[in-house]
């Protein structure tokens, strides 16, 4: 299987920030990566797909970019309502894996 | 945009078999355009890809899984199943159903809580 490595697990920052985090696969994917976000009892939800497309009804604070092995997302203005928990994902192989998740804390 | 919902019991006990249903509205599970995937996330962890359905029906599923997941297509009641037996307390997760298209998963059910307990 391709494993998803994401960095930081955790961070801290403040509402205006520009936040990055990064995503690394084990082998080339291409661009089949996947950013999602996650908040507290709810289901995940696509924000970015293909490396660096954005879902129709994202913000377009929110941006991808990265092939082959090395991804980032990032959030070029942190709002309030960014505080969750983000998740990449490869469809590079037909079994899907994910990353560890990147909780972004005040 | 397509709707999903996830439906079965919630409680398990250990060495039976777990059995949720997916079931889609606002589009047809027999669209060549969707994979159908169902994935969980134990509590306070990250998330498990378990296995993905074809509206043909071919599977494809996570390894460390296979030997205990069936999923299935039921394109006339516009669902997919899940079973996964000889479960443990290891397979208590929230599950969610969701839909592949193109390369993201771009729909996913509110997700259903399962405990495995005596």
């Amino acid at each position: 299987d391709i494993q998803m490595t994401q960095s930081p697990s955790s961070l801290s920052a403040s509402v205006r920030d520009r936040v990055t985090i990064t995503c690394r696969a084990s082998q080339s994917i291409s661009r089949s990566l996947n950013w999602y976000q996650q908040k507290p009892g709810r289901a995940p939800k696509l924000l970015i797909y293909a490396a660096s497309s954005l879902q129709s009804g994202v913000p377009s604070r929110f941006s991808g970019s990265g092939s082959g092995t090395d991804f980032t997302l990032t959030i070029s203005s942190l709002q309030p309502e960014d505080f969750a928990t983000y998740y990449c994902q490869q469809s590079y192989s037909s079994a899907l894996t994910f990353g560890g998740g990147t909780k972004v804390e005040i | 945009q397509l709707h999903l919902q996830e439906s079965g019991p919630g409680l398990v006990k250990p060495s039976e078999t777990l059995s949720l249903t997916c079931t889609v509205s606002g589009g047809s599970i027999s669209s060549s355009s969707y994979y159908w995937v169902w994935i969980r996330q134990p509590p306070g962890k990250g998330l498990e890809w378990i296995g993905s359905v074809y509206y043909i029906g071919t599977a494809n599923y996570n390894v460390s899984l296979k030997s205990r997941i069936t999923i299935s297509v039921d394109t006339p009641k516009n669902q997919f199943s899940l079973k996964l037996n000889s479960v443990t307390a290891a397979d208590t997760a929230m599950y969610y159903c969701a839909s592949q298209y193109q390369l993201g998963l771009n729909s996913w059910g509110q997700g259903t809580l399962v405990t495995v307990s005596s």
